[in-house]
């Protein structure tokens, strides 16, 4: 079985530029999960989504990032305007429905550095 | 709120045992998982524990306490290939899952 694709698996901006990163997730996962990881640290949770609705995006910076799954597949995150605190690699991640979120599926990631 | 302690790095030799140690402080608790990630690569599922007592697959096992709110990660006849960082993470009872800050295990030969 295919696995969770994203892309570009690397970006480098300016500060203040935009950027979108792509996720796919396995099929029939209903639950879609974007994390940022800055090195050394575990994965943070920004958005998780259960089909094309929002479950938790507490931890969203809503100022300067968005989100979307339409259709309950493949998801976008945008970030605009970029900061360089936003240098992180920027992880989906799938499940079968939430309850089994204990068990996800990790594409490889995009790694943003912004300058 | 919620937090996930674990050590930040531990060192063991190639063949030994090591145990990686969670302990967790979160507002509802389903249970407990583990990831491993090697550099550059994703974090990939190991085990789950929802219920006390000790999981094993093959030369992994995990173990959780919830009355102790405890958890850890043994890792049997190590190899090098395990030289990773290994994250304990928490679901919530909002199928929330937080993770820890990662433990990096480097093995000695």
């Amino acid at each position: 079985e295919a696995g969770v694709a994203q892309s570009p698996r690397y970006k480098i901006i300016e500060k203040r530029q935009s950027v979108a990163f792509w996720c796919n997730p396995i099929s029939g996962h209903a639950t879609l999960y974007w994390y940022q990881q800055i090195l050394g640290q575990g994965p943070k949770l920004l958005i998780q989504f259960q089909n094309n609705g929002v479950v938790d995006d507490s931890q969203l910076p809503k100022d300067r990032f968005s989100a979307e799954r339409l259709k309950g597949v493949d998801s976008t995150l945008k970030i605009q305007p970029a900061k360089l605190e936003d240098s992180a690699v920027y992880l989906c991640a799938s499940s079968l429905a939430g309850r089994y979120s204990y068990e996800q599926y990790f594409g490889p990631g995009t790694r943003l550095t912004v300058t | 709120g919620q937090s996930l302690e674990q050590p930040s790095e531990v060192t063991a030799v190639e063949g030994a045992i090591v145990q990686i140690n969670c302990t967790y402080q979160t507002s509802g608790f389903y249970g407990l998982s583990w990831y491993q990630q090697h550099d550059g690569g994703a974090p990939t599922f190991l085990s789950y524990n929802a219920l006390d007592g000790l999981e094993e697959t093959g030369r992994f096992s995990s173990f959780l306490s919830r009355s102790d709110s405890y958890g850890y990660l043994l890792l049997q006849e190590l190899q090098m290939k395990d030289s990773a960082s290994y994250f304990c993470a928490v679901r919530d009872n909002r199928d929330k899952i937080i993770f820890g800050k990662g433990t990096r295990l480097h093995i000695l030969p």
